[in-house]
């Protein structure tokens, strides 16, 4: 139980294109995702705190009309990074909190590697 | 706010060797939960253990251990008999008592573990 998938696992593109990224709670609901951006080497840093059918809560820093994030439904969320740069380019994770059982655990998805060329 | 300190960026053990990896927290609130996560080469987060504030037990799951000790605010993690397979980095991070969900994770920087064959 308690697996989360993103998709895709990696991808390159463009600068100047829109990259979106999807993360889904297969086996359990989540009202609430969680994304992160994680540089190499270094821990992880929390983006937008994402809310089903409400706005997503963002960290100081982080440009909310840049990463665009929507929580449509109990068991997906998307993340997408607007007219990316290379600047962008980094591991992104989301994760979710199963509220019926380990009510305090986020479980991870296993990453995105976006490269922006 | 809350902190997590993970002194020891990185560690290197010969295989079989017993290993403890610390971590030490920092919070005002007097309930709150301790995790830690294994994070292997490919980048997925793997959920190791969640422990409650006021359940200082001592858990051990295999080959993993964990030590909670309130008065000094710690929460290592003992891997005995390590393995190459357990070369990965470990995070520990602190949240506080769930309530709407939406609660945060506050993480250490890692520590990345080598297992030397």
């Amino acid at each position: 139980g308690a697996v989360v998938s993103q998709h895709p696992s990696r991808v390159i593109c463009k600068s100047g294109t829109s990259v979106k990224i999807e993360c889904r709670s297969l086996d359990f609901q989540a009202t609430t995702m969680f994304w992160y951006r994680q540089f190499p080497k270094k821990s992880l840093m929390l983006m937008a705190t994402s809310n089903e059918g409400s706005k997503a809560t963002y960290e100081q820093g982080v440009e909310k009309d840049k990463f665009l994030i929507n929580h449509a439904s109990l068991t997906l969320s998307t993340l997408t990074v607007t007219s990316a740069h290379p600047e962008d380019s980094s591991f992104y994770i989301c994760s979710a909190r199963d509220l019926l059982a380990g009510r305090g655990t986020q479980y991870f998805g296993p990453g995105t590697r976006l490269l922006v060329l | 706010a809350q902190k997590v300190t993970q002194a020891q960026t990185e560690i290197s053990v010969v295989e079989k060797e017993d290993v403890t990896l610390d971590c030490v927290y920092e919070t005002r609130d007097t309930t709150y939960y301790l995790f830690w996560y294994k994070q292997p080469p490919s980048g997925e987060l793997v959920f190791l253990i969640r422990r409650n504030s006021f359940d200082e037990q001592n858990e051990i799951s295999g080959r993993y251990s964990w030590n909670f000790q309130k008065s000094t605010s710690s929460f290592n993690f003992t891997i005995t008999a390590s393995q190459v397979v357990d070369s990965a980095v470990y995070f520990c991070a602190l949240s506080p008592p769930p309530n709407f969900g939406n609660e945060k994770l506050t993480f250490g920087t890692g520590t990345r573990l080598t297992i030397i064959p």
